[in-house]
């Protein structure tokens, strides 16, 4: 079955204390994607990566880390997380078309509920 | 930079009614995708229906349908004969249709309830 895999779905974690939310894909896709959604803000983009080793920053990338090691994999890293990253994240993937035009349908994860207090 | 913009925070319509959900968005380009995107209680994403602005004609899907309007920047969703399973949050998206960094921007949302 195509799909997107975060883990975990869930977790609370300290101020400053450093965790890493994975995402894993099995369809071979080349772009994949970092949201997180925030009441009344909609999703927003954090970081996309348009092959291994090939990374760039979204519209809120403050705080956050991210590495494409292996094509399937793209995981979230927060070194030193605050309660203002307390949100509900996901993860995206898709076919890149041509000229680097990424294919419109976008595969989401289940999502990852993340709270710090 | 784009922007979309869901004007409508909440909406109810009765089982097997008619609703329409309203987008508009904020762009210089010409070429681009707009889609909606249904958010269940799951938290899933779920790809709804998907236009492109070089066809002309409104995308349809099943009970879903969407008005385009290119020239007013406009793109408003029509869910008919609603359903219980259709009670969920609804997300407009944009993406452009050329360059190398996509990415879709999404609207706000609006949260949709189907009662009886």
């Amino acid at each position: 079955e195509a799909q997107v895999t975060q883990n975990p779905r869930y977790l609370i974690t300290v101020t400053g204390k450093k965790l890493t939310v994975t995402c894993s894909q099995n369809m071979n896709h080349e772009y994949m994607s970092w949201y997180r959604q925030d009441p009344g803000l909609g999703l927003r983009q954090i970081y996309y990566s348009m092959n291994v080793e090939v990374t760039d920053k979204g519209d809120v990338p403050e705080g956050y880390k991210v590495s494409r090691k292996e094509k399937r994999n793209f995981p979230l890293i927060l070194e030193s997380p605050s309660p203002n990253q307390t949100s509900l994240y996901f993860c995206a993937s898709s076919f890149l078309g041509g000229r680097g035009v990424m294919n419109t349908e976008a595969f989401f994860g289940q999502g990852t509920r993340l709270t710090v207090v | 930079a784009q922007t979309v913009t869901q004007s409508q925070p909440e909406m109810s319509v009765q089982e097997a009614e008619t609703v329409t959900l309203s987008c508009t968005y904020d762009t210089s380009e010409s070429n681009y995708y707009l889609f909606w995107y249904k958010q269940p209680p799951s938290r899933q994403m779920i790809l709804v229906i998907r236009q492109e602005a070089y066809k002309q004609q409104n995308a349809t899907e099943n009970r879903f349908s969407v008005n385009f309007q290119k020239a007013a920047k406009s793109f408003s969703l029509k869910i008919s004969d609603s359903q219980l399973g259709d009670t969920a949050m609804y997300f407009c998206a944009f993406m452009k249709h050329t360059g190398t960094a996509s990415k879709l921007t999404f609207g706000t949302g609006t949260r949709l309830q189907v009662t009886l």
